[in-house]
């Protein structure tokens, strides 16, 4: 399949500062690009979807200004936890898709915990 | 409205046999459906994908869909306890922009 690569895997930061977050695809053109949240032994929660040159989209309940996504090319989406507190310690993945109506692939994911 | 169910589990079937996973999806327009693998602490990873009614095989994989009774299933012939993880559902719906919405996900457990 596909490869989608995001950086970083883990990440420690202190609360009150921001976290980047990059997921890239690797081999094809990522016209959509999903961002998910995933807490211990619960499901994916999809945050945004952001499809490129355009503002993303954000999921009921998350903050817009507090993840800041970027989709500025067809191969890379960001997301930027601004002012991270501990509660924000979570799992995020990112996943991309070329074309509307085909599958979408995932990042490795990125632990995250805010001391 | 949209959803996708499945069965929480966990599910144990026996090493050798087969496990059937079920979903089932509230949008009657979805086109295409997916089922993804997630194991403990990793990110979820595409198995299959189906998009016509009846079944898709691949290996030990068999995806099975029913647009008209809004329903589909992946069997796994042979279980290993290398299949023990969580099984994601995933389709794609019209009415929310063509994009994905995931089942709960199905815990998998193959005893040895």
């Amino acid at each position: 399949g596909a490869v989608v690569s995001q950086h970083p895997s883990r990440v420690i930061c202190k609360s009150g500062t921001s976290v980047k977050i990059e997921c890239r695809s690797l081999d094809f053109q990522a016209t959509t690009m999903f961002w998910y949240r995933q807490f211990p032994k619960q499901s994916l929660m999809l945050m945004a979807t952001s499809n490129e040159g355009s503002k993303a989209t954000y999921e009921q309940g998350v903050e817009k200004d507090k993840f800041l996504i970027n989709h500025a090319s067809l191969t890379l989406s960001t997301l930027t936890v601004t002012s991270a507190h501990p509660e924000d310690s979570s799992f995020y993945i990112c996943s991309a898709r070329g074309q509307p109506n085909t599958e979408a692939f995932f990042g490795q994911g990125t632990r995250l915990t805010v001391v | 409205q949209k959803e996708v169910e499945q069965n929480s589990g966990p599910l144990s079937v026996p090493e050798g046999a087969i496990a059937s996973l079920n979903c089932t999806y509230s949008d009657r327009g979805s086109q295409s459906f997916f089922w993804y693998r997630q194991y403990s602490g990793k990110s979820p990873e595409l198995i299959m994908f189906i998009y016509s009614n009846g079944d898709k095989e691949d290996g030990r994989f068999t995806a099975q869909l029913n647009k008209a009774s809004q329903y589909v299933s992946l069997l796994i012939r042979d279980s290993q306890p290398s299949d023990s993880a969580t099984y994601l559902c995933a389709v794609n719906m019209w009415d929310y922009g063509q994009n994905f919405v995931f089942g709960p996900g199905t815990r998998l457990s193959v005893l040895p």
